[in-house]
């Protein structure tokens, strides 16, 4: 079973506009992580963040948690057409077993 | 540094003939490992996962098997391919600890004919 499920499926939005993907899950977790697939590759993670965070930057990337509503956030800001791609939220069931959502086709217009 | 590879990058195979996909991690020792296949424009389904030698997971029963000889050598395979066997097989490798992230290969496009 799919542990993540983001939304919106798809989203296009114009060059330098911000870009904000949602991820919903439903159990407890030590992390969600986000992680960005170009087409025909494999993924590349973004950023982590930890149960015990509400909130983590890197570069234009923000992520929020809430641990309450079982939910997180991925916004990327002023963004680009490079910025073109799939994003996938992830967490961890049981032990070991590493999760992905169905994810997010992003497209930037330029 | 650790790397992966995954092999071949694509794949073209009739029905009912036999598959061997191979992933192997290089720069780390006892890691999670993971295959995972994606339709087009879908998300991942895990596939199977090991933790460590031997120790395979399986999570959708299926046409497919999993098998992990070495530590850091991880093979997915069939006997005899479906149709629907086709799409976009990854592997990916983690730490025991899951507290950090993920690494995968480049992937594998499998088409049954």
């Amino acid at each position: 079973s799919q542990q993540g499920e983001e939304d919106p499926q798809a989203l296009s939005i114009q060059e330098g506009e911000n870009a904000t993907m949602n991820c919903s899950y439903k159990t407890s977790i030590n992390n969600l992580q986000w992680y960005r697939q170009n087409s025909g590759r494999g993924l590349v993670h973004l950023i982590l963040i930890r149960s015990n965070e509400r909130e983590k930057h890197s570069g234009r990337l923000r992520v929020t948690l809430d641990t309450s509503k079982k939910s997180s956030s991925l916004l990327i800001t002023a963004s680009r057409a490079a910025d073109t791609a799939s994003y996938f939220c992830a967490t961890v069931q049981g032990a070991q077993k590493l999760v992905f959502g169905q994810g997010t086709r992003l497209t930037i217009n330029p | 540094s650790q790397t992966i590879h995954q092999w071949p990058a694509t794949l073209v195979q009739p029905v009912g003939s036999p598959l061997s996909l191979e992933c192997t991690v290089e720069g780390t020792s006892n890691p999670n490992l993971y295959w995972y296949r994606q339709a087009a424009g879908r998300g991942l389904q895990l596939l199977f996962y090991s933790v460590g030698i031997g120790q395979i997971s399986s999570e959708v029963p299926q046409n497919l098997s999993a098998s992990r000889p070495q530590d850091r050598q991880f093979i997915l395979s069939s006997k005899k391919l479906l149709l629907s066997d086709s799409g976009f097989y990854l592997c990916a490798w983690t730490g025991q600890l899951m507290n950090t992230e993920a690494f995968f290969g480049q992937g594998t496009r499998l088409t049954v004919v």
